[in-house]
């Protein structure tokens, strides 16, 4: 059974630039996997960032950006701040009327 | 402005059925550009997709689940709901309903998935 990956956690210094990837276990991500984001402070319910690879959702700043990165979604922030440290959940399209999200990220800014 | 929020009970028995709705509010539920999901979260861990519907006649399960799991739509009510039988301790979690809208993609020409607006999330916990 194929299983989306994420990384388990990670750092960026305030000000920093970090990219946090999306992938399979087995084969590579594409567009047609249309790769969303979700970011999630605790005891909330998550908040969209990003859709169809790299479409920011309402209000999301232009320093979060989404792209394919080799063989991986990627979600990419720019200028990190304290408040961006929580989870991020990417989510891919597997076929079949079916999705399936990685085990998130935890990122730590600091 | 749109709203989903759930109800349901937050304690179940081994065995017992587990039955959500989400009551859906500032859009028709009828709407063929949206469909309706259930994502769920066990403490401490990741999300998990449940399944969607749209309308009643368009559900889709994961596959997990797929033989416990029945979502519905109730028109009248634009209420959309969710029903796990036979659960065990590993179907505690808090259950979000969750809008799931559609975004045609020309360059791949398919149809790109969001679950755009959530529900705050009820708890439901199983013990015995």
């Amino acid at each position: 059974q194929t299983v989306v990956t994420q990384e388990p956690s990670f750092s960026v210094p305030p000000g920093g630039t970090v990219t946090l990837t999306c992938g399979l276990t087995t084969g590579s991500v594409s567009t047609t996997f249309y790769p969303s984001w979700y970011q999630q402070t605790p005891g909330q319910a998550p908040r969209t960032l990003l859709y169809n690879t790299n479409t920011r959702s309402s209000g999301v700043p232009d320093r979060f950006s989404g792209s394919i990165l080799g063989t991986k979604a990627a979600l990419t922030i720019t200028g990190a701040q304290a408040d961006d440290e929580c989870d991020y959940y990417c989510v891919l399209y597997m076929g079949n009327a079916t999705w399936v999200f990685g085990g998130g990220t935890k990122l730590t800014v600091l | 402005q749109l709203q989903l929020q759930e109800s349901g009970p937050g304690l179940l028995k081994p065995s017992e059925t587990l039955s959500l709705i989400c009551t859906v509010s500032g859009v028709s539920i009828t709407s063929t550009a949206f469909y309706w999901a259930w994502i769920r979260q066990s403490p401490g861990k990741g999300l998990e997709w449940i399944g969607s519907v749209q309308k009643s006649e368009n559900v889709y399960y994961t596959a997990s689940l797929k033989s416990r799991l029945t979502i519905s739509v109730d028109t009248s009510k634009n209420e959309f709901s969710l029903k796990l039988n036979s659960v065990t301790a590993a179907d505690t979690a808090v259950y979000y309903c969750v809008r799931q809208s559609q975004h045609y993609d020309f360059l791949t020409g398919g149809w790109a998935d969001v679950f755009d607006i959530w529900g705050r999330g009820t708890m439901v916990t199983v013990f015995s």
